[in-house]
């Protein structure tokens, strides 16, 4: 697609809820990343994937915190047992990897969040 | 670790006037710098990057100047308008690697 889609763009769940957010990336972005962004602060990482690989997941919370990848395309970050601190936006971003030319600099496009509220 | 430390907000500013939001990094390795822009109601989009010491990023009347020796990426325009008014982001990315580091972002409101 011509941008980075997320979906819902807001959930509301009652405390111990199952959530699922999904991440649709640019098409052909190899990286996708997830971030979470609490109020007032900058977006912190939580995990990233290569295709369908999870290259790293050291951001991730606890282990009700869970992402895949299964295709290399769409992702699913998804909390189990939801808690009052869940409650932030997600940020999925992708990359098409290093920008050509030798620059190195990784260059993220980002969605628009899904914001959730737990009650 | 590697970290981001930006300015605090909220700065208010007044149509036309000079903008200087600093920024400075502690980086384990050798980074590329970035300025992501947030408008309201939008994602984080690329405003401009810096990928080594001395390289100045420009776009939209933005300008920020990678300076090692400080360990600095100070983001300046020279004449705001109300349109920028958003939440700026500094990050950085260590060359080789692939997780990009968010400061905590900067409100910046411009008044008419």
């Amino acid at each position: 697609g011509a941008g980075v889609s997320q979906s819902p763009r807001y959930k509301v769940a009652k405390r111990g809820q199952d959530v699922a957010l999904r991440c649709d990336p640019i098409s052909g972005h190899v990286s996708l990343f997830w971030y979470q962004q609490a109020l007032g602060q900058g977006p912190e990482f939580l995990t990233y994937f290569q295709n369908e690989a999870q290259l790293d997941k050291s951001g991730l919370p606890s282990d009700r915190f869970f992402a895949e990848r299964p295709e290399g395309s769409v992702s699913t970050l998804k909390i189990q047992r939801t808690q009052q601190e869940d409650s932030a936006v997600y940020l999925c971003a992708s990359s098409g990897g290093w920008v050509r030319g030798g620059s190195g600099a990784n260059v993220l496009t980002f969605g628009a969040g899904s914001r959730l509220t737990v009650l | 670790g590697d970290s981001v430390t930006q300015m605090e907000g909220p700065v208010t500013l007044s149509e036309e006037a000079f903008l200087t939001i600093n920024c400075t990094y502690t980086a384990t390795g050798y980074p590329s710098l970035f300025w992501y822009v947030q408008y309201p109601g939008e994602g984080l989009q690329l405003l401009l990057k810096a990928t080594k010491a001395d390289d100045k990023g420009s776009n939209k009347g933005f300008e920020a100047t990678y300076r090692k020796e400080t360990t600095s990426f100070h983001l300046e325009k020279g004449s705001v308008q109300v349109s920028d008014s958003a939440v700026y982001f500094c990050a950085l990315t260590i060359t080789g690697g692939f997780k990009t580091i968010f400061g905590a972002g900067t409100r910046l409101f411009v008044k008419a």
